[in-house]
């Protein structure tokens, strides 16, 4: 699988968009970009993922470049209850998916 | 739906007992993942199953670690004998069938060990 790179933290205003970068290089051609996210003590929620198109669900968007190797979670009105460790992962066919450290997301009330 | 199901939600056990965590995927669910956690380590991939049969073992610590799908409704996993730093969350993730790799994993709430 590919490895992913993601800030170790971020900051953000509750009511104000949260955007996480990710960097995947290495992407190969049919590998997805998930999403997940893990809030303190609860296991990890899937939130998105794509392939090349962007994406959008009642959760969040995802940006995905066109030579996709970076790609961008948008919260489009963060809350309080978006403080969470949010991974980035790349999803290829050994169905494996290998959680990074993530970047923990700090919603600033 | 319930979700994934794990019992117990906490265990405490003292170093040498066998220890079992047990697992229920979400129904019509075909792949089956065990995680651990740690503030060290992170979210580890231990083993994973499809089709009940187990798929990549890589990721089990050592020889003290085993897991079973006697079908598709249940697993466990078994540490024995038990040592203080497998100390740690233990997650249990099911992914229902998709086109080739690609399914989003639904976690389970997690087992909270401590051995002491």
């Amino acid at each position: 699988d590919a490895k992913t790179t993601q800030p170790t933290s971020m900051d953000c205003a509750e009511g104000r968009a949260a955007n996480l970068p990710c960097n995947h290089s290495t992407i190969s051609g049919n590998e997805y970009v998930y999403w997940y996210r893990q809030i303190h003590s609860q296991g990890p929620q899937y939130i998105i993922h794509g392939l090349k198109n962007n994406e959008t669900n009642e959760m969040a968007s995802l940006i995905i470049t066109e030579d996709r190797k970076s790609s961008t979670l948008i919260l489009p009105h963060a809350t309080l209850r978006d403080t969470a460790v949010y991974y980035c992962i790349v999803d290829g066919w050994d169905d494996k998916i290998i959680f990074g450290k993530g970047t923990r997301l700090h919603i600033l009330p | 739906d319930a979700g994934v199901i794990q019992s117990p939600r906490h265990e405490v056990t003292e170093m040498g007992q066998e220890v079992t965590l047990r697992c229920k995927p979400i129904s019509g669910h075909n792949s089956l993942f065990w995680y651990r956690q740690t503030m060290m380590r992170g979210l580890e991939l231990l083993i994973y199953f499809n089709n009940n049969v187990p798929i990549d073992d890589s990721g089990m610590p050592e020889d003290r670690f085993s897991a079973k799908m006697p079908n598709a409704s249940f697993s466990t996993l078994k540490i024995q004998p038990s040592e203080p730093r497998d100390s740690a969350v233990y997650f249990c993730a099911s992914r229902s069938p998709q086109g080739g790799s690609i399914g989003t994993q639904y976690f389970g709430p997690g087992t909270r060990l401590l051995v002491l």
